[in-house]
């Protein structure tokens, strides 16, 4: 079992729906990360998180240490979010290595 | 500032040749990562360094080479090229583990035929 889980893998929206992405993890950590990558593009970093809640624009990453949870919501989406959304964790006591889920493409629709 | 600068963005390689992927930064950064990115699945960390001289192996070493001279260059060396090593390869930096943020680098994709 990989130790960072995203749900869902795929997801279709239609323009100017809100979205939410989740990520679990089974390790103890320091950080959890919110990434994004287009297509054939680089990752730049969205959020870092190690407790409560981060907004940027129309992004909101929340995180809930007990339950070993986090979300990332897009409110009033737009195609130009079109993209694959990761979510990686530092590990507690690691040298700052991330462990990565294998993202969600996200597609929104005109 | 230029952040993280990964080249060549494109290469094909042969089978058994070798080649060296370089990575520089100017944010002064003490660590330094490498990751490949395969199809379908999550990013996976080559080799890291915290700091000039010091490198240390990740959960896919084999097949790779670093060295850390400068606090600005991580070079990876990849010598005897083996199509499992077609992938996309990203270096990655860190000012300070482990509340900072990551600066990535706009990756290398790499064909071995």
């Amino acid at each position: 079992k990989n130790e960072v889980e995203q749900s869902p893998q795929n997801l279709t929206a239609q323009e100017g729906e809100f979205i939410t992405i989740n990520c679990s993890y089974s390790v103890g950590i320091s950080a959890l990360h919110w990434l994004q990558q287009h297509p054939g593009g680089g990752i730049v970093s969205l959020f870092m998180l190690s407790s409560g809640k981060k907004k940027h624009g129309r992004l909101i990453a929340t995180i809930n240490i007990q339950e070993k949870h986090s979300s990332l919501h897009i409110t009033a989406s737009h195609p130009r979010d079109s993209a694959v959304y990761i979510c990686a964790v530092t590990k507690g006591g690691s040298q700052g290595n991330l462990i990565f889920g294998k993202g969600t493409k996200l597609s929104v629709k005109p | 500032n230029a952040g993280v600068t990964q080249t060549p963005k494109f290469r094909i390689l042969k089978i058994g040749q070798s080649m060296t992927l370089q990575c520089t930064q100017d944010m002064n950064h003490n660590y330094m990562y490498w990751y490949r990115q395969d199809p379908g699945m999550g990013l996976k960390l080559i080799y890291y360094s915290v700091g000039a001289g010091i490198t240390d192996k990740g959960e896919v070493p084999n097949g790779y080479n670093v060295s850390r001279s400068t606090t600005e260059d991580f070079p990876l060396r990849l010598e005897l090229a083996a199509p499992s090593q077609t992938s996309v390869y990203f270096c990655a930096s860190n000012r300070e583990t482990p509340n900072y943020g990551y600066t990535f680098g706009s990756g290398t994709r790499l064909t071995v035929v």
